[in-house]
């Protein structure tokens, strides 16, 4: 099973938008509901930012929103804050024998 | 509150065999599937191996299957990760994690606990 695809570094401003992309196929993002997002900051566990592909744990700040369009999801950063520089990782439900599976990681840097 | 300890990580050497513990506090596990995570220092994240949470399934990925083997106590609310024939891939930091079931609500990460196997 490969690993889902994502930019290895996006950046933006305070304030700006942003967008993470996180490209499978039809064995797991394209076929599933189950994409979930995860930040990471240095020395840290991940934690969960969207689960099934557009919904945010209570506590996850509404600028942080996630989607999906064919086998494609997205995770987009409204209003970018210092504290929102991180790692972030995608997540898909897939048919093969691991069940689920990681994107390659995506570094954020706010400017 | 939700709480998940990672224990028995250490030094071991290639070829030798390590198991891991996660207790697990403010749950039962038999209502969530449990998985467990790897992250090499300073890489990505692999799913290493999952428990349904009626415990009747396993999952193993790829570069663990039939060296590793997932397991629980429901009795002491512990999961248990045993790693057979480690290799020095095997080196990474392992989580806990458990799932609602039927989503992909990762909802809690234990802290980690370092695997190094090394001669």
């Amino acid at each position: 099973q490969s690993a889902l695809t994502q930019p290895a570094s996006v950046s933006g401003s305070p304030g700006q938008s942003i967008t993470i992309s996180c490209t499978g196929t039809s064995s797991d993002v394209g076929g599933y509901k189950y994409v979930s997002w995860y930040q990471q900051h240095p020395g840290k566990a991940p934690k969960l930012m969207i689960y099934d592909v557009s919904n945010r744990p209570s506590g996850i700040s509404d600028r942080f929103s996630g989607s999906k369009s064919g086998n494609t999801a997205s995770l987009t950063i409204s209003g970018l804050q210092a504290e929102d520089e991180a790692d972030y990782y995608c997540s898909s439900y897939t048919s093969s024998d691991t069940l689920y599976v990681f994107g390659t990681g995506t570094r954020v840097t706010v400017l | 509150e939700v709480q998940l300890v990672e224990s028995g990580g250490g030094l071991v050497q290639p070829g030798g065999s390590l198991r891991l513990s996660c207790s697990a506090s403010g749950f039962t596990l038999s209502n969530y599937a449990m998985h467990w995570v790897r992250q090499v220092p300073g890489k990505g994240l692999e799913y290493v191996s999952a428990i349904n949470n009626d415990g009747t399934r396993t999952y193993y990925g790829v570069s663990v299957k039939g060296r590793f083997t997932i397991s629980r106590d429901i009795s002491k609310n512990t999961l248990y990760l045993q790693m057979n024939s480690l290799r020095d891939e095997d080196t990474a930091v392992y989580y806990c994690v458990r799932r609602l079931p039927g989503t992909s609500n990762f909802d809690n990460w234990g802290q980690g606990t370092l695997v190094t196997v090394s001669s």
